[in-house]
């Protein structure tokens, strides 16, 4: 069965303190996974996507990478305004449909 | 350029009823598709269509219906609303399907 998971469920990190977010797929056929950030009562925002094993994107403090299994976001020096739920979103498999993540919710305190 | 938006951004419907949640985008976008948000479960795809005419069932289809007469406007029915219904909608618009999707800024139902 096609899934995502993402890990962990919730993270705190100080200011300043880097970390990575982890999302790992069981999905034949990969053709591209994406990375959302969601802040609360908005709608998902496109971050990055990813095609194929080996790909990195980088946006400000935010750096995305993907293997045959699993996708990292690299949060470098993270600021309080980072703080939101980041998704990761998988397209392939059986189904040919975009399959979600849960989430991390990331806060990040001064 | 207002990419895609929801109307209403909140509503509350009795056991039921039924009523529609508008979506639009003025992105040209050929792929448009229905989720909604739950605590615990993420996004799940209700229904999506890749153009003008042509719409497809997802993940979660039972209870909703839509249509597709424009390529900007993709509405979402909800025919007889139940309890279970309770939720957060969000419409999505992209070039395809395996490009990245654009959220609108959602619905939040609540049936009772």
């Amino acid at each position: 069965e096609d899934q995502v998971t993402q890990s962990p469920e919730a993270l705190r990190l100080q200011e300043g303190e880097s970390s990575s977010l982890n999302c790992s797929y069981t999905v034949s056929g990969l053709r591209g996974l994406f990375w959302y950030r969601q802040d609360p009562g908005k709608g998902p925002e496109f971050l990055f996507t990813l095609y194929s094993a080996g790909e990195e994107k980088e946006k400000e403090r935010l750096k995305a990478t993907l293997t045959k299994k699993e996708s990292f976001l690299h949060i470098t020096a993270p600021k309080p305004e980072d703080s939101a739920t980041y998704l990761c979103a998988v397209y392939g498999g059986a189904t040919n449909k975009l399959i979600f993540g849960t989430g991390t919710l990331l806060a990040v305190q001064p | 350029n207002a990419g895609v938006t929801q109307t209403p951004k909140f509503q509350v419907l009795k056991t039921g009823q039924s009523m529609t949640l508008q979506c639009a985008q003025d992105m040209n976008h050929e792929y448009m598709s229905w989720y909604r948000q739950d605590p615990g479960m993420g996004l799940r795809l209700i229904h999506y269509s890749v153009g003008a005419g042509i719409t497809d069932q997802g993940e979660v289809p039972n209870g909703y219906n839509v249509s597709r007469s424009t390529t900007e406007d993709f509405p979402l029915r909800l025919l007889s609303a139940a309890p279970s219904q309770t939720s957060v909608y969000f419409c999505a618009s992209s070039f395809s399907n395996n490009r990245e999707q654009f959220f609108g800024p959602g619905t939040r139902l609540t049936v009772l």
